[in-house]
This record gives C-alpha cells, structure tokens and sequence, in this order.
C-alpha cells in the first residue's frame, strides 16, 4: 500500500519549452504533496508544497510563476516547468502525506529526470 | 537556522555493523526520519523516531535523543544491496521537512 507514481520518469526537451509532471497516490488520498528537486550528490531541495483544492505554498527562492504546481484531487498533482532552461535540468520527484503508513510519512514516487538541451 | 549534519560519506565490510549519526537544531521537533536513496531513485522509508530510544526493524534500528539533538541509525550484517545514501530528516514545528544531505554508505566485500 501506499504507492505513488510519477510520469514521465525522464524527459528531454528543449530549451524554452514547457514540461509537465504528473504525481498520483495510487491507494491512499493525499491531503498533501510535495515537490522536490535534487541535483546530483546533494540533498532534497523542497520546492513547494501543496493541499488539495488550495495554493501551493513555495520555498524561498522558488519562482511561482515557473513552476506551476496543481493539486486539483486527492490523487493527483502536476508540476509544470515552464520555459525550462538547462539549468532546470534535475531530479525532480514528489511525495505525499495522508493516512496511510506512520503519522506525517511521506511516501515518495519515484522521481522523473529533466534534461533540458 | 535549522540545521542537519550527517557525515558525507561512510565505508564498512560486508557482514560488519556501522552507526550512522545525525545531529539537528530545527525549531521545533516533530519527528525524525531516516531514509535510504539508491542512486538515481527516490528515497525510501526506513524509521520514524518521535520518542526517546531505540526502535529496531529487523537489521535496521534508529536511536533518538531529544535532549541531545542525535539521532543515529544502526545497520547490521550489512549486504552489498545495503551501499546507498542514507537521508536524516526532522519535521519542525510547522510540520515542515528539514532534510540533511545525506550519507553515503560504501559496503566493501
């Protein structure tokens, strides 16, 4: 129990394109999601975290208006990366918090890799 | 500021024991995890520590102590399948996720 899935797990694309992910909670409702990215050997970065039906709240640093996060039900979020740049190039992955497992466990999807050209 | 520090990179023998530590300063304390990340997956859950003490799950226990700050994880009879990036995170008081940078963990035959 408890699974999430991301797709697409990687993806290549030009620069100043627009690229979306998709977060789902497969057996459980997510009442919350959040939205990491790594860079290689370092640690997750929070980027932003959002509720359902509500507006996702970003971390310092984090243009909101660049990555455009949505958490329109309790199984799905999407994070769109618009006019992505190589410097976007990362591994971004999701997570999410509900009922399910050990109070506040974030059980995380597997990660989608951006490679930006 | 909040804060997480864990050693960057750790190696021990297969079959051997070896402790990771993890020391923290957060505002606020609602709990510590412990996760484990291959390279190039995402992190999985190993243990939530709120309490004081040792909770073992099989080869894997984790140790907390508030008062101190520390917390660390005990792997045991490690296997090959075991080197990976060990991630320390505490939840503050706005139940938010400080994560450390994690440990990589080389197991040599």
């Amino acid at each position: 129990g408890a699974v999430v899935s991301q797709h697409p797990s990687w993806v290549i694309c030009k620069s100043g394109t627009s690229v979306k992910i998709e977060c789902r909670s497969l057996d459980f409702q997510a009442t919350t999601m959040f939205w990491y990215r790594q860079f290689p050997k370092q640690s997750l970065m929070l980027m932003a975290t959002s509720n359902e039906g509500s507006k996702a709240t970003y971390e310092q640093g984090v243009e909101k208006d660049k990555f455009l996060i949505n958490h329109a039900s309790l199984t799905l979020s999407t994070l769109t990366v618009t006019s992505a740049h190589p410097e976007d190039s990362s591994f971004y992955i999701c997570s999410a918090k509900g009922l399910a497992g050990e109070a506040n466990e974030q059980f995380f999807g597997p990660g989608t890799r951006l490679t930006v050209l | 500021g909040q804060n997480i520090d864990q050693p960057t990179e750790m190696t021990a023998t297969e079959g051997a024991i070896v402790q990771i530590n993890c020391t923290y300063q957060t505002s606020g304390f609602n709990g510590l995890f412990w996760y484990q990340q291959h390279a190039g997956e995402a992190p999985t859950f190993l243990s939530y520590n709120v309490l004081d003490g040792l909770e073992e799950k099989g080869r894997f226990s984790s140790f907390l102590s508030r008062s101190k700050g520390y917390s660390y994880l005990l792997l045991k009879e490690l296997q090959m399948k075991d080197s990976a990036s060990y991630l320390c995170a505490v939840l503050d008081s706005n139940y938010q996720l400080i994560w450390g940078a994690g440990t990589k963990l080389i197991i040599k035959p």
